[in-house]
């Protein structure tokens, strides 16, 4: 069945590092890939998307793009903030009905 | 916002009680989704429905059933509460935009099951 691997966490970084998130995939057919977060005591936000292979999907300075010859999705940021610590999901559906999760990674960000 | 709401946020219970959730959605969707929320396991898929009476299960749907008597609640019901079901429960809509399926979240339950 599908999966989705992400780096173990937590990840700590200090104010305007920049960021990396590892997540890669196994699925049989053109998953869509997402980013969710998750903010202490929330539920799920989705942070962004990308449906196709070399889609870009972006939001508050987030950034993965969809590498189909890797099986990958990173998720990047360049400079992060006290206020982006959280923890990050990566996930996948085919055809919408059922999303396959990683298992998350915690981020600290340190003034 | 996708006015998703979950009843009750906290709640704590004994082995052998029946439990049951409520998640509560004013926009008319029509898929909704219960996961439960573990460490080291993200979410899992328990149940969803797809419509009115219409449901199908998930990766870990032993012990819980759903119900949706009308399009706005999705209910979960934990027959028979087991320690291993102590988890938080998360809500969840599915909204096409240009063609594309995207779940949005409710705020979850978190539940101890003693």
């Amino acid at each position: 069945g599908d999966s989705v691997t992400q780096m173990e966490g937590p990840v700590t970084l200090s104010e305007e590092a920049f960021l990396t998130i590892n997540c890669t995939y196994t699925a049989t057919g053109y998953p869509s890939l997402f980013w969710y977060v998750q903010y202490p005591g929330e539920g799920l936000q989705l942070l962004l998307k990308a449906t196709k292979a070399d889609d870009k999907g972006s939001n508050k300075g987030f950034e993965a793009t969809y590498r189909k010859e890797t099986t990958s999705f990173h998720l990047e940021k360049g400079s992060v903030q006290v206020s982006d610590s959280a923890v990050y999901f990566c996930a996948l559906t085919q055809g919408g009905n059922m999303l396959t999760f990683g298992g998350g990674t915690r981020l600290m960000v340190k003034p | 916002d996708a006015g998703i709401t979950q009843s009750p946020r906290h709640k704590v219970t004994e082995t052998g009680t029946p439990v049951t959730l409520r998640c509560h959605q004013t926009e008319n969707h029509r898929y909704m989704y219960w996961y439960r929320q573990d460490p080291g396991h993200g979410l899992r898929l328990i149940h969803y429905s797809y419509g009115v009476k219409d449901t199908d299960k998930g990766e870990v749907s032993d012990g819980y059933s759903v119900s949706r008597s009308k399009t706005e609640d999705f209910l979960l019901t934990l027959e028979s509460a087991t320690s291993s079901q102590t988890s938080v429960y998360f809500c969840a809509i599915s909204e096409s935009v240009s063609g594309q399926e995207t779940q949005y979240f409710g705020p979850g339950t978190r539940l101890l099951v003693l």
